[in-house]
């Protein structure tokens, strides 16, 4: 499996209740980042967590990074039918020229 | 600030033409990045460059991919040849300082080989 895989592969909420996606990599990184695409658009950078830090905050978005377990997460709250997209995490490794994507988590948000 | 811009959106070539996308960085980025994403899968790294450098192409196929940033003008992805499995979406990124702002990616360039 390659680096940076998110859990679960699709969620599908009711508008207003929380959305969690998990992340998993595997080597020692520099930070961690999270994007959101909408279909058939390109990506929109949402947050960036640095390897020194744990948790991240903007707006609605709640990031956590745990480097022991090479895991982090990202929660939406009070979800909104516009949230629906999908969402990858990229880890830039150090000294590394690239960010090495999962595969994402399809969201979909019911209004 | 356009952000950064890429064009085509869309392009359509037969098999064995040449397909040219085009990506301008955000103003004051001197860094570029392709990727290339296939239906439903994340993006893979291809080739980063800077102005008339190309710094890391570990991501490119070995033959029929070939990219440029030059002093002046677009960075240009090229691909000579094109078969049916070069359809996939090509992004482009670009930053400032990646280590605190990441990356901003543009709309892509959807080729379609027929």
């Amino acid at each position: 499996s390659q680096q940076g895989e998110e859990d679960p592969q699709a969620l599908s909420i009711q508008e207003g209740e929380n959305a969690t996606m998990n992340c998993s990599y595997k080597t020692s990184i520099n930070n961690l980042q999270w994007y959101r695409q909408n279909s058939g658009r390109g990506l929109v950078h949402l947050i960036l967590i640095r390897s020194n830090e744990r948790e991240k905050h903007s707006g609605r978005l709640r990031v956590t990074l745990d480097t022991s377990k090479k895991s982090s997460s990202l929660l939406i709250t009070a979800s909104r039918a516009a949230d629906t997209a999908s969402y990858f995490c990229a880890t830039d490794a150090n000294q590394g020229n690239k960010l090495v994507f999962g595969a994402g988590t399809i969201l979909r948000v019911k209004s | 600030n356009a952000g950064v811009m890429q064009n085509p959106r869309h392009l359509v070539r037969r098999r064995g033409q040449e397909a040219r996308l085009r990506c301008s960085p955000m103003k004051g980025h001197s860094h570029v990045y392709w990727y290339r994403q296939l239906p439903e899968e994340g993006l893979k790294f291809m080739v980063y460059l800077q102005k008339e450098n190309i710094i890391d192409e570990s991501g490119m196929p070995k033959e029929r991919f070939s990219a440029e940033f030059p002093k002046e003008g677009p960075s240009i992805l090229r691909i000579q040849q094109v078969v049916r499995g070069d359809s996939a979406a090509y992004f482009c990124a670009s930053s400032q300082n990646r280590d605190t702002y990441g990356y901003t990616f543009g709309s892509g360039t959807r080729l379609t080989v027929v």
